[in-house]
C-alpha cells in the first residue's frame, strides 16, 4: 500500500480567504484523485489531477474556486478559493490501487470556515 | 460504476460477527467488488476486494454469490474499534473513467 501524506490536518478559516491544502505520495502515481465529504456525507469526487496537464473536474466544481496543481509524480495541491462556511467539510486526496477499485487516501483535512 | 444499494446502519456488541450485504444487480462482467472502512476524521482504508467467490484476509471476509449480483462483507469477532462507516463499491477503474463513486455506506455500531 502506498503512503499519503496531506498538510494540514485540519484549520479555522475566515470567510473570503483562501486555503492550500498538499498531498504527498510516497511513490510515483499518474493520476490524484481529489475528495469533498461534508459533514455526515459521503465522499464526492471534486476533480482528477494529472501530471503535465490540466486538472479535469466532476460536475458542480470549477477550476476557479478549487484550482489544482499536479508539479510532479508524487505531489498535488488543491486550493479552495474565497471560502464561504458552505466549504467546511472534509477534503482527500487518493491515489489509484492497482485493480479494481482499490484506492487508498491521505487521513484528509478538515476544513473549517467561519 | 454499478449502483449499490446497502443498510443504512447496523448495531452489533463486542465478539459478534457482523454481516453487510451490498445489493449490485447491475454488476457488469470486469466488475471487481470492494469495500472500504472509514472511522471518524479519517480517509477511507480499503479493506478487502473480490470478483468471485469468497476472499479472506486478516481483516474481513468477503462472500460472492455465483450470480455475484450481491456480495456480503463479514468481520468475524468485531471490537469497538470496528465502529465506522463501511462503503461496497463495484466497478474497474479504467471502465469507470478512473473515478470512484462512493454511496452512503453503512454505518456500524458497536456496543459493549
Amino acid at each position: 500500500s502506498a503512503v499519503i501524506s496531506q498538510k494540514p490536518s485540519r484549520d479555522i478559516c475566515q470567510r473570503g480567504t483562501s486555503l492550500t491544502i498538499q498531498c504527498q505520495v510516497d511513490s510515483q502515481v499518474t493520476m490524484m484523485f481529489w475528495y469533498r465529504q461534508q459533514p455526515g456525507q459521503s465522499l464526492t469526487l471534486i476533480a482528477t489531477a494529472n501530471q503535465g496537464s490540466e486538472a479535469t473536474y466532476e460536475s458542480g466544481f470549477v477550476i476557479d474556486k478549487f484550482p489544482i496543481s499536479r508539479p510532479n509524480l508524487t505531489f498535488s495541491t488543491l486550493t479552495v478559493s474565497n471560502m464561504s462556511p458552505e466549504d467546511s467539510s472534509i477534503y482527500l486526496c487518493s491515489i489509484f490501487g492497482g485493480s479494481g477499485t482499490e484506492a487508498f487516501f491521505g487521513q484528509g483535512t478538515r476544513l473549517t470556515v467561519v | 460504476l454499478a449502483k449499490t444499494t446497502q443498510p443504512i446502519s447496523m448495531d452489533s456488541y463486542e465478539g459478534q460477527e457482523v454481516n453487510i450485504t451490498c445489493s449490485h444487480n447491475n454488476i457488469a462482467t470486469n466488475d471487481y467488488i470492494t469495500w472500504y472502512q472509514q472511522f471518524p476524521s479519517q480517509g477511507p482504508r480499503f479493506i478487502i476486494q473480490g470478483y468471485k467467490t469468497k476472499v479472506t484476509n486478516e481483516v474481513a471476509s468477503l462472500f460472492i454469490p455465483a450470480d455475484r449480483k450481491s456480495s456480503t462483507l463479514s468481520l468475524p469477532r468485531v471490537s469497538l474499534s470496528d465502529t465506522a462507516v463501511y462503503y461496497c463499491l463495484v466497478g474497474v477503474f479504467k471502465a469507470a473513467g478512473n473515478k470512484l463513486t462512493f454511496g452512503g455506506g453503512t454505518r456500524v455500531l458497536v456496543k459493549p
